[in-house]
């Protein structure tokens, strides 16, 4: 199995720019969860997907934030505008919900920078 | 609110030494808690496990120890290694459904 695989690695946009976040969770599983990692808050939750559904979206900062998962080996996050303070690495992570306990796969992550 | 806090930025430690990292949480419904380390450039990975029903669970050189009462956490690691540099992430989590991430702490194992 390839993993959770993100992409881009790496994103540089200006401010007001589009961004678009893409991951493709591990074959079977049912638990799709996007986190950002900040110095500041460490690994923060943004929103998480249940068998494609949105469960808590409550992380999402702000509404130029938006997350979508047509189906069980897609996502994205999309950022509109962009801001410079958006600037940070976004993870993919996702989990058989029946094993949850054992914790969720990572992916490599997309470090975004807004100039 | 930071629900999970891991006040140690970093830390270094003597190879062959004792490395302890902790954690505290403010949810006492927090009945599941795990530790990943996480190297640059690449995403978090899971290392060990803790559920509320005990106080210490044991890998190999990796403890984790868990003090309900005091709603603290913490990793032991014997002996360190180089290869244990890394950044720890503890995690809290009520019945596995969503976990909440503390800051990390950074380990450097000085050789």
């Amino acid at each position: 199995d390839a993993g959770v695989i993100q992409s881009p690695r790496h994103e540089v946009t200006e401010m007001g720019q589009e961004v678009t976040l893409r991951c493709k969770p591990i074959s079977g599983h049912n638990s799709l969860f996007w986190y950002r990692q900040t110095m500041m808050r460490g690994l923060e939750l943004l929103i998480y997907f249940n068998n494609n559904v949105p469960i808590d979206d409550s992380g999402m900062p702000e509404d130029r934030f938006s997350a979508k998962m047509p189906n069980a080996s897609f996502s994205t996050l999309k950022i509109q505008p962009s801001e410079p303070r958006d600037s940070a690495v976004y993870f993919c992570a996702s989990s058989l919900a029946t094993s949850a306990n054992y914790g969720y796969t990572f992916g490599s992550g997309t470090r975004l920078t807004v100039v | 609110d930071q629900q999970v806090k891991q006040n140690s930025p970093s830390l270094s430690v003597q190879e062959g030494r004792i490395s302890i990292l902790n954690c505290d949480y403010t949810n006492s419904m927090f009945d599941y808690f795990l530790w990943y380390k996480k190297y640059p450039a690449e995403g978090p990975t899971f290392l060990i496990s803790i559920s509320s029903i005990k106080d210490k669970n044991e890998d190999g050189r990796f403890t984790v120890f868990l003090n309900k009462s005091a709603k603290h956490l913490s990793l032991h690691i014997v002996p360190s290694q180089p290869g244990d540099s890394a950044v720890y992430f503890c995690a809290a989590s009520i019945t596995g459904n969503q976990f909440y991430f503390g800051t990390g702490t950074s380990l450097t194992v000085i050789p």
